[in-house]
């Protein structure tokens, strides 16, 4: 069965000080693998999808990286306004669903 | 109006009550999801259309009923609710799996409280 972890279940961090959210899968066939933020009372909002190992894609002071076993986003000089949970979901070959892990809540103090 | 818009954005029930949940999208997508996200648990597939045909149903019991008229509109029928169907109850649409796998894009979310 295809399983999501996402660790740390939480972080805070100082203003500037870098770190890096971990999410580890096991599906059998990756299609994607997405990122999501999720402010408090709204709804996830994608950030990126990785299809295959290897792969980097960045956006301003995140960027996530794929392995064939984990993903990891990495922010770099967070700021306050970065607070919020990060959602990591991969979505398989062999069926439709989308299957998220619990997420990872960032709170980022001036 | 763009995106994915969900209505009512609050919503307090009693175990006997009937309502409904509506979500319209404004992106040209053919699928149209129903999730539930319950604190610290990742978020739960309810229901799937793709192209107005139902082609997921995650066992969720009868008491949610989902109706999709058309591409545009989805419906979540809500009866006889338990205190543990509290949750957020998040809609989202895709392009449909026709083409390559792209993401979601969600609505706001209707908060539920069942008494």
């Amino acid at each position: 069965e295809d399983q999501v972890t996402q660790s740390p279940e939480a972080l805070r961090l100082q203003e500037g000080e870098s770190s890096s959210l971990n999410c580890s899968y096991t599906v059998s066939g990756l299609r994607g693998l997405f990122w999501y933020r999720q402010d408090p009372g709204k709804g996830p909002e994608f950030l990126f999808t990785l299809y295959s190992a290897g792969e980097e894609k960045e956006k301003e002071r995140l960027k996530a990286t794929l392995t064939k076993k984990e993903s990891f986003l990495h922010i770099t000089a967070p700021k306050p306004e970065d607070s919020a949970t990060y959602l990591c979901a991969v979505q398989a070959y062999n069926n439709n669903d989308m299957r998220f892990g619990a997420g990872t809540r960032l709170t980022v103090k001036p | 109006e763009t995106g994915v818009t969900q209505t009512p954005r609050h919503l307090v029930m009693g175990m006997t009550n009937k309502k409904s949940l509506k979500c319209e999208q404004h992106l040209g997508h053919n699928a149209m999801y129903w999730y539930k996200q319950s604190a610290k648990k990742p978020l739960e597939l309810m229901f799937v259309y793709n192209f107005k045909e139902q082609t997921e149903n995650n066992s969720v019991p009868s008491r949610f009923s989902p109706e999709c008229p058309n591409s545009s509109h989805l419906f979540l029928h809500l009866h006889t609710l338990q205190p543990e169907d509290s949750a957020l109850y998040l809609c989202a649409s895709s392009q449909g799996d026709r083409g390559p796998v792209e993401p979601l894009h969600f609505g706001n979310g209707t908060r539920l409280t069942v008494t």
